[in-house]
């Protein structure tokens, strides 16, 4: 069994500030993980994705993710927020089972 | 998303209608899936086909769902008497399997009044 559970629904940064979206995982199996993103009325966009390499993953606009197994934590950060990364971000786990099994998603509001 | 075109865009039903939702992914890619996006639900697995396995049909909600993938490529999606509570965005993905991305479609929203 695998689950995900992100921390804060909503999150508020002003530009420019750190951002960190939280996510915890549990999966009875190494986990292959991933972060999504949406923006409005469209699909979900891969931001990056850790399949057991490096802990510290990059991804696409600048984000990055570090695997940390004793916390079961693969919380996403970005040294400097900006407005055009407002979205919504959801957190995903596959292991034992195929499909991907997501958390409920983090509504991220940059502020000017 | 690249690789994936789903049809409608937008669909709105009576209640207790049929719809169909179709997904044209781009060949090359053996795993296909369907999850539900929904206020209050967040996203749900629904089917998931994997070459020529049997689908895992363990996310579908009610015998009123159901799905086909034909020659491994093109899928859909059918609901049966439409319910109010099937109002959503249905979103298909494919994938190479294991620990290889999903590639998400830009999804049918469906509006069953």
């Amino acid at each position: 069994a695998q689950s995900v559970t992100q921390l804060g629904s909503h999150v508020s940064v002003s530009e420019g500030a750190l951002v960190l979206l939280r996510c915890n995982y549990s999966s009875s199996v190494p986990p292959y993980l991933f972060w999504y993103v949406q923006y409005p009325n469209q699909g979900l966009q891969l931001l990056l994705k850790y399949t057991s390499a490096a802990t510290l993953v990059k991804g696409i606009n600048g984000f990055e993710a570090e695997f940390k197994k004793s916390e079961t934590s693969f919380h996403l950060t970005k040294p400097s927020a900006h407005m055009s990364d407002a979205a919504e971000y959801f957190c995903a786990v596959s292991g034992s089972a195929r499909q991907l099994t997501f958390g409920s998603g983090t509504q991220l509001t940059v502020l000017p | 998303g690249a690789g994936v075109s789903q049809s409608p865009s937008n669909k709105v039903t009576e209640k207790g209608k049929d719809v169909e939702l179709r997904c044209d992914p781009i060949s090359g890619h053996t795993a296909l899936y369907w999850y539900r996006q929904s206020l209050g639900q967040g996203l749900e697995f629904l089917i998931y086909f994997q070459g020529n396995s049997a689908p895992d049909k363990s996310g579908l909600p009610s015998d009123r769902f159901s799905a086909e993938r034909t020659g491994g490529s093109v899928s859909t999606l059918t609901i049966q008497r439409t319910q109010q509570e099937d109002s959503a965005v249905y979103l298909c993905a494919i994938s190479g399997g294991g620990d290889t991305e999903a590639f998400f479609g830009q999804g049918t929203r469906l509006t069953v009044v």
